[in-house]
């Protein structure tokens, strides 16, 4: 079985500023997990993805995530915030592997908010 | 590059009737998945194809079903709606051997 915690549903930041959206998941092997974006009334678009090789990945617009086994982490990070990146943010674990069972699992998501 | 497509992008239906809602995956994609976001809450896996066939199956009701078409394109059909079906429907497309799912931009259903 496998699960995600997002522990934080709101995040605001002040444009220019760090982002860090914070993401626990639980798995009983290894996993892929992955970063998505959602702007308001549009699909999701795939910010960055973890799949078992280097564990700090770097993403699309300046994110990054850094894999942590020994926390279960996949914690996201932009060092400075753009008021493009307010939108709808959701970590998500796959099992492993090119599988036709990805079936993936999302966490609750986080809204971030960005001030001028 | 060419990406999911989705239709309709929006529909709106009376309680107990009947949707179809049509996936287009990625060019080469085998790989389909179909999702369902309520309002305010983060999507849910319903039912996923690989080659044609039904490969997984998550919280899909009964009173719908899928499948996928020999040029891979995928159909969810939705039966006898109840209002809790309003929803942003996703579908995903993925190439097998790759572990990225690929989002189209969704059907919005509205029941009323």
């Amino acid at each position: 079985a496998q699960s995600v915690t997002q522990l934080d549903s709101h995040v605001s930041v002040s444009e220019g500023t760090p982002v860090l959206l914070r993401c626990n998941y639980s798995s009983s092997y290894s996993p892929s997990l992955f970063w998505y974006v959602q702007h308001p009334n549009k699909g999701l678009q795939l910010l960055l993805k973890y799949t078992s090789a280097a564990t700090l990945v770097k993403g699309i617009n300046g994110f990054e995530a850094e894999f942590k086994k020994s926390e279960t982490s996949f914690h996201l990070t932009k060092p400075s915030a753009h008021m493009s990146d307010a939108a709808e943010y959701f970590c998500v674990v796959s099992p492993p592997g090119g599988t036709s069972y990805g079936k993936l699992t999302f966490g609750q998501g986080t809204i971030l908010t960005v001030h001028p | 590059a060419a990406g999911v497509i989705q239709s309709p992008r929006h529909l709106i239906k009376e309680k107990r009737e009947t949707a179809t809602l049509k996936c287009y995956p990625i060019p080469r994609h085998d790989t389909v998945y179909w999702y369902q976001q309520g309002p305010g809450q983060d999507p849910q896996f319903l039912i996923s194809f690989y080659e044609k066939m039904q490969s997984d199956k998550g919280s899909i009701p009964d009173r719908f079903s899928a499948q996928q078409f020999s040029d891979y394109h995928s159909e969810l059909n939705m039966s006898s709606l109840e209002l809790g079906d309003s929803a942003l429907y996703f579908c995903a497309s993925q190439l097998a051997e790759q572990e990225t799912q690929y989002f189209g931009p969704g059907t919005r259903l509205l029941v009323l």
